[in-house]
């Protein structure tokens, strides 16, 4: 089974704290990606990877930046929390290719609270 | 607009009944890819069928299967004997594979399914 962990099930920041949120998945999976979840907002995308050290940034990108160092690995910065990024966090994987090979493993999420 | 669209926000059903799910897309790229996840409570994300453009028949999955209908451009979900455990979010989502950028999941917003003793 693809297993998809997160560092962190919740997460409390003060405003102005640089943030780290880690994700790691064990199936040698070539895309790695960053979702924000809100209420009625559905699942949006922050930033995905589709290769060590390679990014691209997804529909909502300002105030985090991202880092794929080895390839199990994909962790989301916030340089500067703010209280508009209160959210959950959700981590996903995906083989790469066609059809099937497109389904998203999912970890488990962050919940992450910036006062 | 919006690619994927799910009309029901919120759904109810009694235990043991079947229920669909709503789920309309609209692209113009004819090789794509249908999924469908459902969130508990708990948060986390699980997969639960796909469906390709060009597959003959409709996908299932054990009590789920997916109401592929290519000329409506709809892919309702079928969940058949409703279980308490199934009350949760479900989510529908499209890959279009010759997309510029065919790595993403379009996803839509949701619908909350609670299941009724």
């Amino acid at each position: 089974d693809v297993k998809v962990t997160q560092s962190s099930r919740y997460l409390v920041k003060r405003t102005g704290e640089k943030v780290f949120l880690e994700c790691v998945q064990d199936m040698d999976h070539e895309n790695m990606f960053w979702y924000r979840q809100d209420p009625g907002l559905g699942l949006r995308l922050i930033y995905f990877s589709y290769d060590v050290k390679m990014k691209e940034k997804g529909d909502i990108p300002e105030g985090y930046s991202v880092s794929r160092e080895k390839k199990e690995r994909f962790s989301l910065i916030l340089e500067s929390a703010s209280t508009n990024q209160t959210s959950m966090y959700l981590c996903a994987s995906s083989l790469g290719g066609s059809g099937r090979r497109g389904e998203q493993f999912f970890g488990p999420g962050t919940r992450l609270t910036v006062l | 607009a919006q690619k994927i669209t799910q009309t029901q926000p919120g759904m109810f059903v009694q235990e043991k009944e079947a229920v669909t799910l709503d789920c309309t897309y609209d692209t113009s790229d004819p090789s794509y890819g249908l999924f469908w996840y459902k969130q508990p409570s708990s948060g986390e994300m699980i997969f639960l069928i796909y469906q390709g453009s060009y597959d003959q028949q409709n996908a299932t999955e054990g009590r789920y299967s997916l109401n592929f209908q290519k000329a409506r451009k709809s892919a309702n979900l079928v969940i058949s004997a409703s279980q308490l455990g199934d009350s949760a979010m479900y989510f529908c989502a499209m890959r279009e594979e010759n997309a510029g950028n065919n790595r993403k999941l379009i996803w839509g917003l949701g619908t909350s399914l609670a299941v009724n003793p």
